[in-house]
């Protein structure tokens, strides 16, 4: 298997437009995480999937933020509209069969709003 | 909520020494203690975990111990190597909300 997949690597966008980050998770895997990574925050859960449903979305920053997940092997996380607080890394990671196991992490995206 | 306080942020030591990190949380119930090792420009990736029933687990060079009493956990990483040079994340379960919370980091730097 390739891994978790993510894309785009890298997106520079304007404040204001809609950005879509996208994730494919490890075959077989039934939990799909989404991280996002700063300096001053780390690594903070955003939101994640088992079975394709979402479980908590908690840590979505606001109203602007929004995930889906339509199959197992695709999720997306859409900020609408973008600000330049959203400039982060943005990881996407899944796992197999429970929360508290080994999570797999994507590459990443870097987002930067300018 | 789960709370897990990471220390030292930044580690530099001589290579073929050994490095030390430390992590305590605040959830009692907790018994899952992952550390990821984070390279430049790449995702964080799984290098060992311990759970609550253990007290020590090692696979060569690195080893994890856990205190449940005082609610701390540690990575020791011997003999490093320049390859040893990245970010490390503890982290455990935030078991109320079945989720992973991270620490804070750890930048460990290896001087040849």
């Amino acid at each position: 298997d390739a891994g978790v997949i993510q894309s785009p690597r890298h997106e520079v966008t304007e404040m204001g437009q809609e950005v879509t980050l996208r994730c494919k998770p490890i075959s077989g895997h039934d939990y799909l995480f989404w991280y996002r990574q700063t300096m001053m925050r780390g690594l903070e859960l955003l939101i994640y999937f088992n079975n394709n449903v979402p479980i908590d979305d908690s840590g979505m920053p606001e109203d602007r933020f929004s995930a889906k997940m339509p199959n197992a092997s695709f999720s997306t996380l859409k900020i609408q509209p973008s600000e330049p607080r959203d400039s982060a890394v943005y990881f996407c990671a899944s796992s197999y069969s429970r929360v508290f196991t080994e999570a797999f992490f994507g590459q990443g995206t870097r987002l930067t709003v300018v | 909520g789960e709370n897990v306080e990471q220390h030292p942020s930044t580690l530099s030591v001589q290579e073929g020494d050994s490095a030390v990190i430390k992590c305590t949380y605040s959830d009692s119930a907790s018994n899952y203690f992952p550390w990821y090792k984070q390279e430049l420009g790449k995702g964080p990736q799984l290098i060992i975990d311990i759970r609550s029933n253990v007290g020590e687990k090692k696979d060569q060079r690195i080893a994890v111990t856990l205190n449940k009493t005082a609610k701390h956990f540690s990575l020791h990483i011997t003999e490093t190597q320049p390859e040893d040079s990245a970010v490390y994340f503890c982290a455990a379960p935030y078991s109320s909300a079945s989720k992973i919370i991270f620490g804070s980091g750890t930048r460990l730097s290896i001087r040849p």
